[in-house]
């Protein structure tokens, strides 16, 4: 089945630094990104949706310049997370799909702890 | 918000049992898809319905969609300690976008 991997699984860091997280398609080629973010105990909410070769579409109330999304390939998609607050600690997931197809295909996530 | 809702919250049961989790949401959709989400871990994509679909089976999965109730329910017949997980319902919207439900926690008890 596709394949899809992120990097790294846990990061701690300092508060106001940067952190890019990687979600890779490993064994397709994904025209689609999603990233969504996770609280405990709660459920994935959509943070924006990234096309390849084209500018990433934020949901309501996501900050473009704190959460930067570059999807440079068909294989690769990055989410930086700018300038960051104890308050974005949190699970970080993305997935990916086949073109037209309605299944994603989630990375493992990345857990973000910022102190 | 899009978010569906999905009851119960939680969900304990023997194995053995049969476990059902209901998913409510509130707009048009294309189709209702099924996730699993073991702790700390990504989600695994379980079952895919489409909104003209009434029924589907996947091994010990049963997904029902009624679109004029805008509701859907997982059954997994003769659960096993490894069901244990959280479970999710999302309704594909256009542009492949997903909203999730709340999520039912389930545990099965060996």
């Amino acid at each position: 089945g596709a394949v899809v991997s992120q990097h790294p699984s846990r990061v701690i860091c300092k508060s106001g630094t940067s952190v890019k997280i990687e979600c890779r398609s490993l064994d397709f080629q994904a025209t689609t990104m999603f990233w969504y973010r996770q609280f405990p105990k709660q459920s994935l909410m959509l943070m924006a949706t990234s096309n390849e070769g084209s500018k990433a579409t934020y949901e309501q109330g996501v900050e473009k310049d704190k959460f930067l999304i570059n999807h440079a390939s068909l294989t690769l998609s990055t989410l930086t997370v700018t300038s960051a607050h104890p308050e974005d600690s949190s699970f970080y997931i993305c997935s990916a799909s086949l073109g037209s197809s309605d299944t994603q295909y989630f990375g493992p996530g990345t857990r973000l702890t910022v102190l | 918000s899009q978010q569906g809702e999905e009851d119960p919250q939680a969900l304990s049961i023997q194995e053995g049992e049969n476990a059902t989790m209901n998913c409510s949401y509130k707009t048009s959709i294309n189709n209702l898809q099924w996730y699993r989400q073991n702790s700390g871990r990504g989600l695994v994509h379980l079952i895919l319905i489409r909104s003209n679909e009434r029924e589907k089976h996947s091994g010990r999965l049963r997904v029902t969609l009624d679109t004029s109730k805008k509701s859907s329910s997982l059954l997994i017949t003769a659960s096993r300690a490894a069901d244990t997980a959280s479970y999710f319902c999302a309704t594909g919207l256009y542009g492949n976008k997903l909203v999730f439900g709340a999520g039912t926690i389930l545990r099965v008890k060996s």
